[in-house]
Formats: structure tokens, sequence, C-alpha cells
């Protein structure tokens, strides 16, 4: 079953705006991932937050978590046109990570 | 120096044909994994095996054949290819030894199923 899902599906901003995408799951978790997918490639990871923790910052990238509303985001500061890419949201489900079906995120210069 | 790799990337085919995909990595990982990525870039886990021995078979046709000859190998040979099994097919690892199954996944580039 799909566990996290993201939104908006797609979002296209200017170089040097601000990026932010969401993520809902549904059932408790031990942490949550983001990861990154550029087209034609494989998932990259960006960021790990534990359930424990509620922000998380990694470069340009900011992570929240909020676990009462079983929800994260994912900001990206100052993007860049190689930000374009799909974001996905990964939760555990056991042994296993589940994924959400993306944000479509295109940076214009 | 390639983390994890897939070979081939791209595969073209008959339908009925018999395939296989061949995936290693070389980061020391004890779990690997086979994940179906379909049209609309949903992800989807198949297999997961942890030290050669098969841990999730997600609902997946029984054409579909996962083999790990060594943790550092994992294979999947699919029977008699069906038009729905075009997809890019992910491997990935994780779990070094003694850490939880849920950590960070590493993907291979992927493999660009085509079934004509």
């Amino acid at each position: 079953s799909q566990q996290g899902e993201e939104d908006p599906q797609a979002l296209s901003i200017q170089e040097g705006e601000n990026a932010t995408m969401n993520c809902s799951y549904k059932t408790s978790i031990n942490n949550l991932q983001w990861y990154r997918q550029n087209s034609g490639r494989g998932l990259v990871h960006l960021i790990l937050i534990r359930s424990n923790e509620r922000e998380k910052h990694s470069g340009r990238l900011r992570v929240t978590l909020d676990t009462s509303k079983k929800s994260s985001s994912l900001l990206i500061t100052a993007s860049r046109a190689a930000d374009t890419a799909s974001y996905f949201c990964a939760t555990d489900d056991g042994n296993k990570l589940v994924f959400g079906a993306g944000t479509i995120l295109r940076v214009k210069s | 120096d390639t983390a994890v790799s897939q070979t081939p990337k791209y595969l073209v085919t008959q339908m009925g044909n018999d395939k296989s995909i061949k995936c290693e990595q070389n980061l020391g990982h004890d779990t690997m994994y086979w994940y179906k990525q379909d049209s609309k870039k949903f992800l989807k886990i198949m297999f997961s095996y942890n030290n050669k021995e098969l841990i999730i078979n997600e609902t997946v046709p029984n054409r579909f054949s996962p083999k790990s000859p060594d943790k550092a190998h994992l294979n999947l040979h699919i029977n008699s290819l069906e038009l729905g099994d075009s997809a890019v097919y992910f491997c990935a690892s994780s779990r070094l030894p003694g850490t939880p199954a849920w950590e960070t996944q590493y993907f291979g580039p992927g493999t660009r199923l085509l079934v004509l």
C-alpha cells in the first residue's frame, strides 16, 4: 500500500526562488527520507529525519517532520536549474521503504 | 567505482521472451532490493534479499524470479514477458550489517525494459 503521498504533484518556479514539497503518510514511522530522481537516473538519497526529530538541515535543504499530523515538508532554498528533478518521500513500513508518488520540480533559468 | 550497478541499461524485447537483469553493489551492504517504477513514476518494491536470503516478496507474478548468488549480487529473471512488464527496474542496496533495514538505500541507474 502507498504510505507517503507528495503534494503538489508538480511545481514550476524561477531560479533563486524557494521550493516547498509536502508529504503525508498514514501509519507510525521510525524515520522519513527524501530522495531525488533526475530524469533517466536512479534515486539519490537526500536526507533522513528520525521520528523524534522535528527539523533537519543539509546545505540548501530543510526538512520538517510533524508526527502528530503525519506530515513532512522539504524546502529547497535558492533553487537552481540543476534542482530540476522528481522528489520522493519514503517511510519505513516494517522491513521495507514505501515511496510516495513524487513531486516533479522544474526550476526555470 | 560505481556503488550500485545494473546491466543492461536498456532492454527491448518481444512478448513471450525470457530476460534477465543483473545488479551488483560494492558498498558492503547485506540487503538488496528490486523495485519497479511504472510510467507514472510510482516506485514499488518487488523483492528484497538479506545475505542471500529472500526476506520480502511482494505480490509479484511468479514469472519474476530473483536470485542472489552472494550478498553483493542480485539478479532478476523474467519469464514469458508481457506488455505490462514494460517499466524501469531499479536495484538498490542498504543496511550495513547491524543497522536497521529501513536505513538509507542506494539505487542503481535503472534498467529500462520495453516489451513489444
